[in-house]
This record gives structure tokens, sequence and C-alpha cells, in this order.
């Protein structure tokens, strides 16, 4: 089955700098990639998603990459602010009907210090 | 977007009795919904694929005689922890979507202490 690998677990940021996490795959068969946030005591809330057809994606301070090669995609946060604190969570699926679900990564706890 | 909501968000029951969390999509219909179990500062972990008029797949190592699945409609499916003991204390928390490839919604969790 798919492996999701998610680094780093926690990430420690000022505000307005930015913030990278990396995610890496094992099942060449993905091809959506979602990232999900979630706030202390809330459900997860998709923020942005990439599907394999495409390399980047942005989204006013956040982007996602994806490699299919190398099987690896990135969570950018630009310009953070003390409201991104959250855990992030990359995710790998495929389109492949009735056998469709998502694996996630471990998560990230993103702190953005004032 | 779509509306996914579980019920109830907290449930405290003794050893040895069951406990039953519904999760329902409000405004759309999901022939798959999918359960997860998510331990403090941890992952989400997928515990089984529920599937409309059908058995639910259940992941390696998680008990179908424990955690029981149920998908009658199209926008329910519950799960059932059977003779809960403290070791089955958690946060279960649900998802769904409209179609493979698509956005998962999750419902708000369930919290459920078993004393």
């Amino acid at each position: 089955g798919e492996n999701v690998e998610q680094h780093p677990s926690t990430l420690s940021v000022q505000e307005g700098d930015s913030a990278v996490i990396k995610c890496t795959y094992s099942d060449s068969a993905s091809n959506y990639f979602p990232w999900y946030k979630q706030e202390l005591g809330k459900r997860p809330q998709l923020i942005i998603d990439i599907r394999s057809n495409v390399g980047e994606k942005k989204d006013q301070r956040i982007a996602v990459t994806l490699n299919k090669t190398a099987k690896h995609f990135s969570l950018h946060i630009t310009e953070t602010q003390p409201e991104d604190s959250a855990v992030y969570f990359c995710a790998a699926g495929w389109d492949g009907g009735s056998n469709y679900k998502l694996t996630f990564g471990k998560g990230t706890l993103l702190t953005v210090n004032p | 977007g779509a509306v996914v909501s579980q019920h109830p968000s907290r449930v405290i029951c003794k050893s040895g009795t069951s406990v039953k969390i519904e999760c329902r999509s409000l405004d759309f219909q999901a022939t798959t919904m999918f359960w997860y179990r998510q331990f403090p500062k941890q992952s989400l972990m997928l515990m089984a694929t529920s599937n409309e008029g059908s058995k639910a797949t259940y992941e390696q190592g998680v008990e179908k005689d424990k955690f029981l699945i149920n998908h009658a409609s199209l926008t329910l499916s519950t799960l059932t922890v059977t003779s809960a003991h403290p070791e089955d204390s958690s946060f279960y928390i649900c998802s769904a979507g409209q179609g493979a490839g698509t956005e998962a919604f999750f419902g708000q969790g369930t919290r459920l202490t078993v004393v």
C-alpha cells in the first residue's frame, strides 16, 4: 500500500518568515495530493491540493509543488502569521474508483512566533 | 464546501459497554466514507472504509468485530465500538468525499473516553 513520509515533525518560525513542509510517497499510482490544516481540537480542513498533471499550484500565501519522478511534494507558506500555527498533514491518494483512499503523513506542528 | 456532521462530539462510557458514533453527509451523497482514529499529537490513522450497501473494508490490525461499521444509506455511516475498554479511548473522526480524487470533508470528530 501507499506510504507517506512527512518532515519535519515540528517547525518553528518567526512571523513573516516562510515555512516549508515536505512529503514523499511510495505508490507511483497516486495522483491526488491534498494538504490539510488542523487546529487544536478541530477537524482537518483542506487548504490546497494538487494533481499529478500539475507541477505547482498557488493560492495567495500558500503554494504546493509536486515532483512525480522523485515522488515528493512540498507545502510552502510565505509571510507566515500567528494564525498559521496548526498541525499540517499531507496526503496521497488516487482516483482509482472503488479502491480510492487517502494515506496521511504523520503531520507537522507549525508554530509561528510573533 | 460540503458538510459532514459527526455525533456525538464527546462521549464517556463504562468499560464493557458499546458506543455508536454517527457520520452524516448533510448536503451530498457519499457512497464511501472513511473512519479514522487520532491519538494526541499524532496523525490520522485510517481504520476502515465504509461502503454504502456493502461490507466495510478494514485496515490491517483493526478488529472488525470490535469496530462495527454500517453504511445503510448514502448519507449515513455509523461506527460502533463494542465492549469498549480504556485503551479504546481516542479521537475518532470520519470523512466523506464526493468522488475519488476529490476533497475529503471531515466530521468534527468524537472524543471517546472509556472509564
